[in-house]
């Protein structure tokens, strides 16, 4: 099983320019969320998502956009990227809104000039 | 134990001996707790969990303490392998969405 798949793994950008992180999971889970770990700040929500067409903001949401199309896929968009958007990213999704373990992606490593 | 702030907490166990590492969470109607252990360049494995009507769960090799009246949460690790070295969160579970909150990380480094 493929489990939650995330792409790049890996980008670099220059200030201003905007990019999507891809989140994929074949688990059909309903519930999808997105985080940025920082160096001793632990992970932080930036958006989630609690089934096809249901978005809503985390504790970080500014300057990020989700969609969510389909059960399948979640991605996070950085419309015009600042350096203080360098990170790590990870996609995570559980079967159920309302709690339970989320499954998580191997992160995407995010840097901007 | 776990603390925001720029450096992790460490905590250096030698190998074969337990490993404790704590939590202090912040909302006192949160009613579900998971610890993840995060080894380097990879993302969160889920370990155990705990819903608030328990205050002890064990699994294998670890074990859950939940303490509500004073709002902490820990982890022990038996016998603690060199596998088991890597950056330990705890997360407590916010609203009936089920968004979860991180604790900062403690590090565990287990020598030899």
């Amino acid at each position: 099983n493929a489990g939650v798949t995330q792409t790049p793994k890996f980008q670099v950008l220059k200030t201003g320019q905007s990019m999507t992180l891809q989140c994929a999971q074949d688990m059909n889970h309903e519930y999808m969320s997105w985080y940025r770990q920082d160096p001793g700040m632990g992970l932080r929500l930036i958006h989630y998502s609690v089934g096809a067409g249901i978005t809503d903001q985390g504790e970080v949401p500014n300057g990020y956009n989700v969609s969510r199309s389909t059960t399948e896929d979640f991605p996070l968009r950085l419309l015009s990227a600042a350096p203080s958007q360098t990170s790590v990213y990870f996609c995570a999704s559980r079967p159920r809104a309302g709690g339970g373990e989320l499954f998580f992606g191997e992160g995407s490593r995010l840097t901007v000039l | 134990g776990e603390s925001v702030g720029l450096h992790l907490p460490t905590l250096s166990v030698q190998e074969g001996d337990n490993s404790i590492i704590n939590c202090a969470y912040s909302n006192s109607a949160s009613d579900y707790f998971i610890w993840y252990k995060q080894e380097s360049g990879k993302g969160p494995q889920f370990i155990i969990d705990i819903r608030s009507n328990m205050d002890k769960r064990q699994g294998q090799r670890v074990t859950v303490l939940l303490n509500k009246t004073v709002k902490h949460l820990s982890l022990q690790i038996a016998a603690t392998q060199p596998g088991d070295s890597a950056v330990y969160f705890c997360a407590e579970t916010l609203d009936s969405w089920g968004k979860l909150q991180f604790g900062a990380g403690t590090q565990v480094v287990v020598t030899p």
